[in-house]
């Protein structure tokens, strides 16, 4: 069965900061991996996936994600973060192969000081 | 791009009483769509998998006959929260994924969610 493990619950950082949150998957084969958002009373908005080629990906809001296959891991980073940025974000694992089904970690809560 | 409308995205009951809450995807026809549950400080749970004309498929734990889901036509899944308690209060969102010609690998498209509180 495949699982996502987001190690840190809560971080908090200074607006103007980098930001690196982390994602560890375990499954069997190369999954699908995906970063959410969720901003306070909002729905989930998909960041970025990965399904193949290139192992550093780009998505919205000036955030990338980088697949590193011998670390099993799927981490998000941002160069600079801004004020609005934060909220929780999930890591999301879906298995493929016409599955339907994601997987997603517990998630991390970003706080971001002025 | 595809869209998931999901509504109320508030409500509040009396116990006892029963809510239901719509998710339609708007510009997409959907065969399948999945209810999720949200508990604090917890990730999301899938709840059921709701099938165009067909019965429901939940997960293990969950109450069938509690979390009625109704998935009548391509573009509406319904949940209906029967005989409400306090403890069902919770945050609940529903998905599909994408139409023809988006793959069946495409990210699902989620809902905004509804969030019930049970008094």
């Amino acid at each position: 069965a495949q699982s996502v493990t987001q190690p840190d619950i809560h971080i908090t950082v200074s607006e103007g900061a980098s930001l690196e949150l982390r994602c560890n998957y375990s499954y069997g084969a190369t999954p699908y991996l995906f970063w959410y958002v969720q901003s306070p009373g909002q729905g989930l908005q998909l960041l970025l996936k990965y399904f193949s080629g290139d192992t550093l990906v780009q998505g919205i809001k000036g955030f990338e994600a980088e697949f590193k296959r011998s670390q099993s891991s799927f981490n998000l980073r941002k160069p600079s973060v801004h004020w609005s940025d934060a909220a929780e974000y999930f890591c999301a694992v879906n298995s493929g192969a016409g599955s339907y089904q994601l997987t997603f970690g517990k998630g991390t809560k970003l706080s971001v000081i002025p | 791009g595809a869209v998931v409308s999901q509504h109320p995205s508030w409500v509040i009951c009396k116990s006892g009483t029963s809510v239901k809450i719509e998710c339609r995807s708007l510009d997409f026809q959907a065969t399948t769509m999945f209810w999720y549950r949200q508990f604090p400080k917890q990730s999301l749970m899938l709840m059921a998998t709701s099938n165009e004309g067909s019965k429901a498929t939940y997960e293990q734990g969950v109450e069938k006959d509690k979390f009625l889901i109704n998935h009548a036509s391509l573009t509406l899944s319904t949940l209906t929260v029967t005989s409400a308690h306090p403890e069902d209060s919770s945050f609940y969102i529903c998905s599909a994924r994408g139409g023809a010609g988006q793959g069946h690998n495409s990210p699902l498209h989620f809902g905004n969610g509804t969030r019930l509180t049970v008094t």
